[in-house]
């Protein structure tokens, strides 16, 4: 399969703390996104990065990606109650008709008390 | 509409009926995924679209139709329901940096 696996399963921290979450996957890859999703709420796009890259940032957001391990991290700097949410990451189709089709783990529980 | 919507919000179906999920975008995604979310499961992709005219099976397809006719509907068609079809349904389409954006979901349970 090529789902990725996010962890840990659950994660819960104090407002102002770090949050890192992990995800690892089995097949070659294009990209990796991680994803975010209220609860009762679709899914939204965080971030992307790319099979050539290796860290990335956004806002309070770093994602690292290891294609020798297949494995990437994602870390909320000085989180927040709002970040209180489930977090995804999905691996895209490497190619032929699997091309832009993308493989979700089962997400990371993140809770953050204030 | 603003990005993608989805109808109805949520439904609770008899056994054996048939029902349509609506999905509609306005973004001018070529491609477009149904999944199906259910809890310790994550997201299962049940039938994607690559372009309209055109549709292709994912993990979970058995149970489920799919047809676009043109590049904003995408509706997903359950003919005859079951129990195990229970759960949160999502449409999604990509944009040309590989990016997916989802509905708000479609709670469906099957009694």
């Amino acid at each position: 399969s090529q789902q990725g696996e996010e962890d840990p399963q659950a994660l819960s921290i104090q407002e102002g703390e770090n949050a890192t979450m992990n995800c690892s996957y089995k097949t070659s890859i294009n990209n990796l996104q991680w994803y975010r999703q209220n609860s009762g709420r679709g899914l939204v796009h965080l971030i992307l990065i790319r099979s050539n890259e290796r860290e990335k940032h956004s806002g309070r957001l770093r994602v690292t990606l290891d294609t020798s391990k297949k494995s990437s991290s994602l870390l909320i700097t000085a989180s927040r109650a709002a970040d209180t949410a489930s977090y995804f990451c999905a691996t895209d189709g490497y190619r032929g008709s699997t091309l832009g089709r993308l493989y979700f783990g089962r997400g990371t529980q993140l809770t953050v008390w204030p | 509409i603003a990005g993608i919507t989805q109808a109805p919000t949520s439904q609770i179906l008899a056994a054996g009926r048939r029902m349509t999920l609506r999905c509609t975008q306005d973004m001018r995604h070529n491609a477009m995924y149904w999944y199906r979310q259910d809890l310790g499961l994550g997201l299962r992709l049940i039938h994607y679209s690559n372009t309209a005219g055109t549709t292709g099976k994912g993990e979970v397809p058995d149970g489920y139709s799919v047809s676009r006719a043109n590049t904003d509907d995408f509706p997903l068609t359950l003919a005859s329901a079951v129990p195990s079809q229970t759960s949160v349904y999502f449409c999604a389409s990509r944009d040309n940096y590989n990016e997916q954006f989802f509905g708000p979901g479609t709670r469906l349970t099957v009694l």
